[in-house]
């Protein structure tokens, strides 16, 4: 399967610190999502961009579709302790037609 | 807010046993899709369904796996013969359609299955 590597693995931050990391793979996206996700519940869909260089905010929240169409990147600004969990992105090839790959995840801890 | 619901929360099984994962996917969604997520691990995609047939499957998705759409609401995931190695977090997920914003997926709480 495709792999997609997400950077950092873990983030240790101050409350109110801003936050990036990304998702990179070898492969060219059509489309792709990042989920959020807490402890023993399902991913929560924070972002979703269908096009190169496209960028979209959701409040604090900032991602990027990379302009290679291989990667993207996650932001979120003025960090809060109810951000911790962890984010995945997930994304869709451009050759195929339903299935989304799902990236490592980064570990996010907020220290109040 | 309509969501996905997944029954049971928690499934305790022995090796070898069939189990059934229920899924209701939001009510005017089209595509629907299983995922697991072993413990500590990314979330690996198994099957997609859509007009009532499979659209895509992974090479974890093997003979002991099926899915079916049995009535106009539920979505079940089949494992006919457990193994240890099944014991995962099982999410179901749905989208409306196949164009722009309609790809975003929604997930449900999950079903962990616990194979002993």
């Amino acid at each position: 399967g495709q792999q997609l590597n997400q950077s950092p693995q873990s983030m240790f931050i101050q409350e109110g610190e801003d936050v990036s990391m990304n998702c990179t793979s070898s492969s060219i996206f059509n489309t792709w999502l990042w989920y959020k996700q807490d402890p023993g519940e399902g991913p929560v869909l924070l972002i979703a961009l269908y096009k190169a260089g496209e960028l979209t905010s959701n409040g604090r929240l900032t991602a990027q579709f990379g302009i290679t169409r291989k990667d993207s990147f996650l932001n979120i600004s003025a960090s809060i302790p109810s951000d911790v969990g962890i984010y995945f992105c997930a994304g869709q090839l451009r050759e195929t037609g339903n299935q989304f790959y799902f990236g490592t995840g980064t570990s996010l801890t907020v220290i109040p | 807010e309509p969501e996905v619901t997944q029954t049971p929360s928690h499934q305790v099984t022995q090796m070898g046993q069939e189990v059934i994962l229920r899924c209701v996917p939001i009510s005017n969604h089209l595509y629907f899709y299983w995922y697991r997520q072993i413990l500590g691990q990314k979330v690996e995609f198994l099957v997609s369904f859509y007009n009532n047939e499979i659209s895509e499957k992974s090479e974890i998705f093997d003979d002991q796996f099926s899915v079916e759409r049995p009535d106009g609401s539920n979505f079940t995931l089949k494992i006919r013969s457990t193994k240890l190695e099944d014991s995962a977090m099982y999410f179901c997920a749905s989208r409306v359609s196949g164009q722009g914003a309609d790809y975003e997926q929604y997930f449900g709480p999950g079903t962990r299955l616990t194979v002993t």
